[in-house]
């Protein structure tokens, strides 16, 4: 399994533009999820989705937006971006079946954005 | 979701065991403690959580206290590799099965040769 993969791994942009954060995971879990950490920060959730069709806002959802139109991939929006989203962005995934439905969720790599 | 308190940074030396204490007085019946850890600038990796007994696997062993208002995280033999940021999490469970985590600053661990 390749578990959480992430694409870019960098990204600049400049203000105004837009642009896809791509996250897929290829372990058939339900629930995926965008975090965003800035520097000395922990990190922050943006949206969530605990299955195809079904998303919600997190603590910081303003300037993204979401979908997941299948199992495997959720993809994250910045429909105008701005200095302000500078940050890394964090896929997640995890499993809402199985014998405990609150064991442990896997991280991708990361995507290291920078807003001009 | 309870407000979680850490140091902001230890160190340990090397083989020595490292405890990484945590307080969640606010924490409710049915919240359960997570810790996660952040190596450098790589993903979250998930360490191990609990409700009210302490919990062991291969990577640490977690105690929490009779009244749930603190726990510690304990590497029983730190290595090098186990340098970096600790995460101690309080979350309970929402609709679907669901749960959210919310990340704070947590603790720098440095394992010192």
């Amino acid at each position: 399994n390749a578990g959480v993969t992430q694409t870019p791994k960098f990204q600049v942009l400049k203000t105004g533009q837009s642009m896809t954060l791509q996250c897929a995971q290829d372990m058939n879990h339900e629930y995926m999820s965008w975090y965003r950490q800035d520097p000395g920060m922990g990190l922050r959730l943006i949206h969530y989705s605990v299955g195809a069709g079904i998303t919600d806002q997190g603590e910081v959802p303003n300037g993204y937006n979401v979908s997941r139109s299948t199992t495997e991939d959720f993809p994250l929006r910045l429909l105008s971006a701005a200095p302000s989203q500078t940050s890394v962005y964090f896929c997640a995934s995890r499993s809402l079946a199985g014998p405990s439905r609150m064991d442990e969720q896997f991280f991708g790599p990361g995507t290291r954005l920078t807003v001009l | 979701d309870a407000k979680t308190t850490q140091p902001t940074s230890m160190d340990c030396a090397e083989g020595r065991a490292a405890n990484l204490p945590c307080n969640h007085s606010t924490i409710s019946g049915n919240e359960y403690v997570y810790w996660y850890r952040q190596i450098h600038s790589q993903g979250p990796q998930y360490i191990i959580h609990g409700l009210k007994n302490n919990e062991t696997n291969e990577m640490a062993s977690l105690i929490i206290t009779e009244d749930r208002k603190s726990s510690t995280l304990i590497l029983p033999h730190a290595t090098l590799r186990d340098t970096a940021v600790y995460y101690c999490i309080v979350s309970r469970p929402t609709g679907a099965g669901s749960y959210q985590l919310t990340f704070g600053k947590g603790t720098k661990l440095s394992v010192i040769p």
